[in-house]
């Protein structure tokens, strides 16, 4: 019955790898999210994502690349892993995407950890 | 245990008591803003939302109050319990922002015995 499902909860790594986090909703939801919490609890958004169609592309460094096979998963690669990458990074989903704003729906989160 | 989020801002409430979150935001733009709950090892959980032609909407033991003037937002919780700790954020939005939503700072809430 989970609305919004991420996988792996928990992901330590090396410097340098490359990883990917999935993230699945069945909301039925058009528009999906990705957002980075930083040590300080800091929220911030990096990409969305509306029918498979990028609409938010945040100043993030291009060694992250959201993929959306279909607007029910939007999964989230990242290259060339560095210290500062280590944070935890949830998926949001919101029923269309609409510009006058509406709820997003969170993930429980992947816990990002870069040696 | 996590010993991120040790800097919040912290409120300390009696179980019983009334808690009374507050929120600065500095868009004057921003329409519609949302009230979140995010406990220990969790997601953001949506508590309850306001758009910017209300000041007050009321849910199941929570009110949320804007004050457009001095662009102020506040979330009380009524007769707050043990289950109501966790740290409250408010996020907020306007309109041509497509739905980009950005979140204030986290308030940390320790409901004592």
């Amino acid at each position: 019955d989970t609305a919004v499902s991420q996988t792996p909860k928990y992901l330590v790594t090396q410097m340098g790898n490359d990883k990917s986090i999935k993230c699945e909703q069945n909301l039925g939801h058009d528009t999906m999210y990705w957002y980075k919490q930083d040590s300080k609890k800091f929220l911030k958004i990096m990409f969305s994502y509306n029918n498979k169609e990028l609409i938010i592309n945040e100043t993030v460094p291009n060694r992250f690349s959201p993929k959306s096979p279909d607007k029910a998963h939007l999964n989230l690669h990242i290259n060339s892993l560095e210290l500062g990458d280590s944070a935890v990074y949830f998926c949001a989903s919101s029923q269309s995407g609409r510009p006058w704003g509406e709820t997003q729906y969170f993930g429980p989160g992947t816990r990002l950890l870069v040696l | 245990g996590e010993n991120v989020g040790l800097h919040l801002p912290t409120l300390s409430v009696q179980e019983g008591d009334n808690s009374i979150i507050n929120c600065a935001y500095s868009n004057s733009a921003s329409d519609y803003f949302i009230w979140y709950k995010q406990e220990s090892g969790k997601g953001p959980q949506f508590i309850i939302d306001i758009r910017s032609n209300m000041d007050k909407r009321q849910g199941q033991r929570v009110t949320v109050l804007l004050n457009k003037t001095v662009k102020h937002l506040s979330l009380q919780i009524a007769a707050t319990q043990p289950g109501d700790s966790a740290v409250y954020f408010c996020a907020e939005t306007f309109k041509a922002a497509g739905n980009k939503l950005t979140f204030g700072g986290g308030t940390r809430v320790l409901v004592k015995p």
